[in-house]
């Protein structure tokens, strides 16, 4: 089956700091990579995608490559804000040839920016 | 501006109810998904629907229904039979295969 493997949080780091949080991946055949970002008491935003592999996605200063040797998919800042704190959802979906199946979530990593 | 409305934001339901969770979409997309959430876990797919009068169960269906008679709706049903419903709920649309999902802003369920 497909999962996803995502750190735990949550994430503790000061404004303008490197951000990495890992994410890996196990799916049956060619998977699509995306990163979410839920806000407190919202839904999902789409933050980057990843179609193939070696493929960036990148949005707001966020980055991501897809990794088909390794089966990662880390997201990257070079220098977080405050208004980044938020939970952070590692995600991938495989067509199955049977349709639009739904995408398979990693729990979520949930980051602090301090000021 | 098009996007997924959920309705209620927040929702109560007293034991032995059924109640259900609106989904409506202006984005004009074929595929429709629920999700639940639960704190400390990632998002678990309920059911999906890639076309209109079609839908199919995903990894958590028992106690749930749904269908999908419009294009532009999606609402699922909370039976009695469904043991611990108190979640966050969040309803998706996409394109269509292997597409980006966008989603609602979610409803809130709470057992009286």
């Amino acid at each position: 089956g497909n999962s996803v493997t995502q750190m735990e949080g949550p994430v503790t780091l000061s404004e303008e700091a490197f951000l990495t949080i890992n994410c890996t991946y196990t799916a049956t055949g060619y998977p699509s990579l995306f990163w979410y970002v839920q806000y407190p008491g919202e839904g999902l935003q789409l933050l980057l995608k990843a179609t193939k592999a070696d493929d960036k996605g990148s949005n707001k200063g966020f980055e991501a490559t897809y990794r088909k040797e390794t089966t990662s998919f880390h997201l990257e800042k070079g220098s977080v804000q405050v208004s980044d704190s938020a939970v952070y959802f590692c995600a991938l979906s495989v067509y199955s040839g049977g349709g639009a199946d739904g995408l398979t979530f990693g729990k979520g990593t949930h980051l602090i920016i301090q000021p | 501006d098009g996007g997924i409305t959920q309705s209620p934001k927040y929702l109560f339901r007293k034991e032995g109810q059924n109640v259900t969770l609106s989904c409506e979409q202006n984005l004009n997309h074929d595929a429709m998904y629920w999700y639940r959430q639960d704190p400390g876990q990632g998002l678990r797919l309920i059911y999906y629907s890639q076309i209109v009068n079609d839908f199919q169960k995903g990894d958590i269906a028992e106690g749930y229904s749904v269908s999908r008679e419009k294009k532009e709706s999606f609402p699922l049903t909370v039976t009695s039979a469904q043991k611990n419903p108190t979640a966050f709920y969040l309803c998706a649309s996409s394109i269509g295969l292997n597409n980006p999902q966008h989603f609602g802003d979610g409803t809130r369920l709470s057992i009286l």
